[in-house]
């Protein structure tokens, strides 16, 4: 069963057309991550959550913000989407404590199409 | 900055061929994940290695995370068109919660 749960799947929006994605996870983790992937590259950071503490890269355009109103959620707003931000988004999560407190576990990602 | 290398970056290979995939780094880490990736999926954790020189098996893939524990290896016995996918390493840089690292990934296929 999945435990990190991406909505939707495939998202087709607009230039400049507000979109948000959301995360949902089943393993209480405490930190939850949201990368952009591009086609062939690495997942880079966006930004995540350790349970509230809200921790942006600096590198992070203004433009993608987020939400966790809950442990098991979280959400990606971008909110004037540019044919750049055209990417799978990965929403990830990780316990945040002990050895395994680094390993991620990642959600099947969000394709985001900008037109 | 840490930054974590991988090589090499492409790979084609026939099927039934041996493989090894490399994760080097300056840099120290407490522990090291290998992930696969299928294309239009997200990465899917194969193994964490966490003691330095230690080896993990799964099937046909073989991991050994270097002495130093700034480097790794993910060997592939007799690879498979299944096996075909993007490997990810990625490094942590002590216990408990820490920002991960990932490496640019090697991009694999096997060909029937």
């Amino acid at each position: 069963d999945a435990m990190v749960i991406q909505n939707p799947r495939y998202q087709v929006t607009q230039f400049g057309k507000p979109v948000t994605l959301s995360c949902s996870q089943t393993l209480n983790h405490n930190v939850m991550y949201w990368y952009q992937q591009k086609s062939s590259q690495a997942p880079k950071l966006l930004f995540h959550y350790y349970d509230k503490d809200f921790n942006n890269e600096a590198d992070t355009p203004d433009n993608f913000q987020s939400r966790r109103p809950n442990t098991s959620f979280c959400f990606l707003d971008i909110r004037s989407p540019g044919l750049g931000d055209a990417a799978m988004y990965l929403c990830a999560t990780s316990m945040g404590q002990g050895y395994s407190g680094n390993t991620i576990y990642f959600g099947e990602g969000s394709w985001l199409t900008v037109v | 900055t840490q930054l974590l290398e991988q090589s090499p970056q492409f790979l084609s290979i026939q099927e039934g061929e041996n493989l090894t995939v490399y994760c080097n780094s300056s840099s120290v880490f407490s522990s090291l994940q290998w992930y696969r990736q299928e294309p239009g999926e997200g990465p899917v954790l194969l193994v964490t290695v966490v003691t330095g020189g230690e080896v993990k098996k799964l099937k046909r893939l073989t991991f050994q995370f270097g002495d130093a524990r700034k480097d790794s290896s993910l060997h592939i016995t007799a690879a498979q068109p299944g096996d075909t996918g993007l490997y990810l390493c990625a490094g942590a840089n002590s216990g408990g919660y820490q920002k991960v690292t990932f490496g640019i990934g090697t991009k694999l296929q096997v060909i029937p």
